[in-house]
């Protein structure tokens, strides 16, 4: 059964510093997205992305975060400059055309030091 | 008022017994609700997918949607071990297609043999 990959599965950065998180949807979905959990919070909402562009974004997704689709098949998340408090979990997801299905990657732990 | 309220438990039960999950939120405009099952550090699992009210029966498992009172459960029967983990109710309005998913802060389920 297809999958949503991501890697790395963890990361450890020092603040300030940058950091690209990837992930690989199933490979017919259209929709693709970004949430994270910080330990012991709800699944929060970042941001979709359909057709090469934001379709949607949450208050959290401001100017330090930007996503791309470099290619077929990677959909990427990048933190311009880490702060402590973006320590968390950020899961992947992606859905189908015509459905609000969405399927979640086993997800990258961010750790800033 | 949260968006979505969710009981966080921790719920015990034995094994065989019958477990009720819920949750209740306030946006009138959620169309497509969803459980997932997570376990420890790692990414939601989609459990089952119902649009607008009504029952959806899945082998052990029963989602039940109440509109009218902004009410959504999930039932288990026959519960097992391995059915301990935290279950996460979400919601989306879907008024476009990949509509963001609002979810709840999840339910520990500890299933005893």
């Amino acid at each position: 059964e297809p999958e949503v990959t991501q890697t790395p599965s963890h990361q450890v950065t020092q603040m300030g510093q940058e950091v690209i998180l990837r992930c690989v949807p199933i490979s017919n979905h259209l929709y693709f997205y970004w949430y994270r959990q910080i330990l012991g919070q709800k699944v929060e909402f970042l941001v979709s992305f359909y057709n090469n562009e934001i379709s949607e974004k949450s208050e959290i997704f401001d100017d330090q975060f930007s996503v791309e689709r470099p290619d077929g098949s990677n959909f990427t998340l990048k933190i311009r400059s880490t702060k402590l408090e973006d320590s968390a979990m950020y899961f992947c997801a992606s859905s189908p055309p015509n459905t609000d299905t969405q399927y979640f990657g086993p997800g990258t732990r961010l750790t800033v030091l | 008022q949260k968006e979505v309220e969710q009981d966080p438990g921790p719920l015990s039960v034995p094994e065989g017994a019958i477990v009720s999950l819920n949750c209740t939120y306030s946006n009138s405009a959620f169309q497509y609700f969803m459980w997932y099952r997570q376990y420890s550090r790692k990414g939601p699992e989609l459990l089952m997918y119902t649009y607008s009210s009504g029952n959806k029966e899945d082998g052990r498992f029963t989602a039940q949607v109440d509109k009218s009172s902004k009410y959504i459960s999930l039932f288990i029967r026959d519960s097992q071990p391995s059915d301990s983990a935290t279950y996460l109710c979400a919601m989306s309005t879907g008024e476009t297609s990949g509509s963001r998913l609002t979810f709840g802060e999840g339910t520990q389920l500890t299933v005893n043999p």
